[in-house]
C-alpha cells in the first residue's frame, strides 16, 4: 500500500536536546498531520497542517506544512522522557475524512 | 465524554477462520475508518463508513468486510484468516465527512496462528 517516507526511523537522544523529523511524498498532499502513538494504545493527534508554508506550534512542538506539499516536518524543543513513542506523519490527498496515508514511524528515545 | 472503543483488545484464531471485531466511535462522530497495522509498520487504511455504506475502500481483498449500523458502531469482518493477517486493528472515528480529524481507538490485537 501507498506510505510516506518518514525519517529517521529511530532516534536516540538525551533530555534537553530538540529533535527534528521529517516526512515525504511523490504525490501532493492538501493536509499533513503529525500523531504519536503509545506502546498498546492508537495514535494521538499532535498537529494538524491544511496550508502550504504553514508553521504550527502545540506547546514544544512546532510542524511545518512543505511550500511543495510534498513534505513536512515536525520539531519538538527541549525533550522530556514523556516524549518517547512512535511519532507518524500523516497525509490525506484531499480533505475531509479522506483516507489518512500514513509513514512508518520515527521511534524516539529519550535518556534522562 | 467516551472517545474510540473497540472490542476485544486481544484475539487470537487460527488460520482459516473468522474473526469479527467491533468500534464504537467518539459521541458525536459518525463516520469511521477502519485501518491495519503490522508489526513497526505505519497503519494502512482498510475503509470507511458513513450512513451505513462503505465510502472509500483501500487495497484490502474482499476478504475484508464492514458494517456500520444506525447507532455509528462498526464492525470489521474478516474471513479464511492467513498468518498475515496477524495486525494491530485500528478504529477511528470522525464527525462527518468533512470533519478531517480522526480519532483513534486502542486497537485490537490480532495473533492468527
Amino acid at each position: 500500500g501507498q506510505q510516506l517516507n518518514q525519517s529517521p526511523q529511530s532516534m536516540f537522544i538525551q533530555e534537553g536536546e530538540d529533535v527534528s523529523m521529517n516526512c515525504t511524498s511523490s504525490s501532493i498532499f492538501n493536509t499533513w498531520l503529525w500523531y504519536k502513538q503509545d506502546p498498546g494504545e492508537g495514535p494521538v493527534l499532535l498537529i494538524a497542517l491544511y496550508k502550504a508554508g504553514e508553521l504550527t506550534s502545540n506547546g514544544r512542538l512546532t510542524a511545518q506544512f512543505g511550500i511543495t506539499r510534498k513534505d513536512s516536518f515536525l520539531n519538538i524543543s527541549a525533550s522530556i522522557p514523556s516524549d518517547v513513542g512512535i511519532y507518524f506523519c500523516a497525509g490525506q490527498l484531499k480533505g475531509g475524512s479522506e483516507k489518512l496515508v500514513f509513514g512508518k514511524g520515527t521511534k524516539l528515545t529519550v535518556n534522562p | 465524554d467516551a472517545g474510540v472503543t473497540q472490542s476485544p483488545t486481544h484475539l487470537i484464531k487460527t488460520r482459516g477462520q473468522q474473526v469479527t471485531l467491533r468500534c464504537s466511535p467518539k459521541s458525536g462522530h459518525d463516520t469511521v475508518s477502519w485501518y491495519q497495522q503490522a508489526l513497526g509498520q505505519g497503519p494502512q487504511f482498510i475503509f470507511q463508513y458513513y450512513e451505513e455504506e462503505e465510502r472509500q475502500r483501500g487495497n484490502f481483498p474482499d476478504r475484508f468486510s464492514g458494517h456500520q449500523f444506525p447507532n455509528y458502531s462498526s464492525e470489521l469482518n474478516v474471513n479464511a484468516l492467513l498468518l498475515g493477517d496477524s495486525a494491530l486493528y485500528l478504529c477511528a472515528s470522525s464527525p462527518g465527512l468533512a470533519g478531517n480529524i480522526q480519532y483513534f481507538g486502542a486497537g485490537t490485537r490480532l495473533s492468527v496462528l
